[in-house]
């Protein structure tokens, strides 16, 4: 049972590079997120997905863009890439089970932005 | 004003004590809270879920929710040096809605 998978782990890009992070889920959720960490300042919301086919704006949406390609996939894009974007992502993805509605969280992605 | 405050810490105790973890948020109408911890380099892993008020134990964790007071709390009973991590509190609203976390607060045990 894989849970969240993400990729890639590391990356580093120039400024004004544009990529994709890939996340998928194996577990049915409806739910899917996409936060970014800095030092200091927690799990910050970046876009997050009701359900297959919707996408809202979180707390720091500016400079990206998500899209949820079926139930399992919630993709985030920078399309050109910024120093201050440099920061670990995590995926997650959530639904109503015997732990309520827990967050599963994938391994995270380490990006710099040189 | 965040929708989630923590103090950030770091929070000392011997091991062996208590460790008193709080948080408040600022949506009254927040259902579902979470505390996780969070190793170094490593993603945040669930320690309790809360809904309603008053306390929820397991093992020992306990967590207490005030809703009036807009007020959740984690204790760490027993702590231990392997109890040393970021902790993270978190709330949702309905069903779906998002999740938003605090800063995290690190806690470090002395052995």
């Amino acid at each position: 049972n894989a849970g969240v998978t993400q990729t890639p782990k590391f990356q580093v890009l120039k400024t004004g590079q544009s990529m994709t992070l890939q996340c998928a889920q194996d577990m049915n959720h409806n739910s899917m997120y996409w936060y970014r960490q800095d030092p200091g300042m927690g799990l910050r919301l970046i876009y997050y997905s009701a359900s297959e086919g919707t996408t809202d704006k979180g707390e720091v949406p500016n400079g990206y863009n998500v899209s949820r390609l079926n139930k399992r996939e919630f993709s985030l894009r920078l399309e050109s890439a910024a120093p201050s974007q440099t920061s670990v992502y995590f995926c997650a993805s959530s639904g109503l089970d015997t732990r309520g509605n827990t967050i599963y969280f994938g391994e995270g992605s380490w990006l710099t932005v040189v | 004003q965040k929708e989630v405050e923590q103090n950030s810490g770091p929070l000392s105790v011997p091991e062996g004590a208590i460790a008193s973890l709080n948080c408040t948020y600022s949506d009254r109408g927040s259902q579902s809270f979470f505390w996780y911890r969070q190793y170094s380099g490593k993603s945040p892993e669930l320690i309790m879920f809360i809904y309603s008020n008053g306390d929820k134990e397991d093992g020992r964790f306990t967590a207490q929710l005030n809703k009036a007071s807009q007020y959740v709390s984690l204790l760490i009973r027993d702590s231990q040096p392997s109890d040393s991590a970021t902790y993270l509190c978190a709330r949702k609203g309905a069903s779906y809605d998002k999740v938003i976390f605090g800063p995290g607060t690190s806690l470090s045990v002395i052995p």
